[in-house]
């Protein structure tokens, strides 16, 4: 089976940096997603990595370490919009996306 | 563009009902994923449907079943519904099978007493 590991909850202030890592165990391992999910809202998808190495799209950034099983998500220059919880998600074999427990990160001002 | 949309927002049952949640995919999508998040929770993959067959399913039981239908709508039915059903059902279209990129609807409320 599949199972991912991420921290429970992060709190920044505006303006700051925010790493969330994600550790992984899978079979047919395809690559990792992130998404964001606002209090009451649906996940929102925001980047997705197959290969090792980084991405970045505007200020949130991912990156994937295949060898590790690792991958992380950074956001940049922290709004308080960005107050919101974020998931990892692995694509496996069979069609299927494995989510992780979630990263609440509270921004404060 | 249409988006993801669900119905109904919200839904209370008895245990042991039978319920039917609806979605239907943003245009252009023909892969539907179920979701079930409990609170505070990560979504669980229930199943996907692409092209009106079921082609990948989590650890959910045999009460836990789909449809899809020629226009890529979809449905989720849970029979012999148990307190621990209760949760947020999403649904998700994708443009092809296994997609990462998916897009969610709003998700359906079920509570079960």
């Amino acid at each position: 089976g599949q199972s991912l590991e991420q921290p429970s909850e992060v709190t920044a202030v505006e303006g700051a940096i925010v790493q969330i890592n994600c550790t992984y165990q899978t079979s047919g391992f395809y690559g990792l997603s992130w998404y964001q999910q606002h209090d009451g809202g649906a996940p929102t998808f925001l980047s997705y990595n197959a290969l090792d190495g980084l991405e970045e799209t505007g200020r949130f950034s991912s990156f994937l370490s295949r060898s590790d099983s690792y991958g992380y998500l950074l956001l940049q220059e922290l709004q308080m919009k960005d107050s919101a919880s974020y998931f990892c998600a692995v694509q496996a074999a069979g069609n299927k996306l494995t989510f992780g427990g979630g990263t609440r990160v509270l921004v404060k001002p | 563009e249409t988006g993801v949309t669900q119905s109904p927002t919200h839904l209370i049952k008895t245990r042991g009902q039978q319920v039917t949640l609806r979605c239907s995919s943003q245009s252009g999508h023909n892969t539907v994923s179920w979701y079930q998040q409990a609170l505070g929770q990560g979504p669980q993959f229930i199943f996907q449907y692409y092209r009106e067959e079921e082609n990948g399913r989590g650890n959910f039981p045999p009460r836990f079943s789909g449809l899809q239908f020629p226009n890529y709508s979809s449905e989720l039915n849970v029979n012999a519904l148990e307190l621990d059903d209760s949760a947020l059902y999403l649904c998700a279209s994708s443009s092809r099978q296994g997609g990462y990129e998916q897009y969610f609807g709003p998700g359906t409320r079920l509570t079960v007493t």
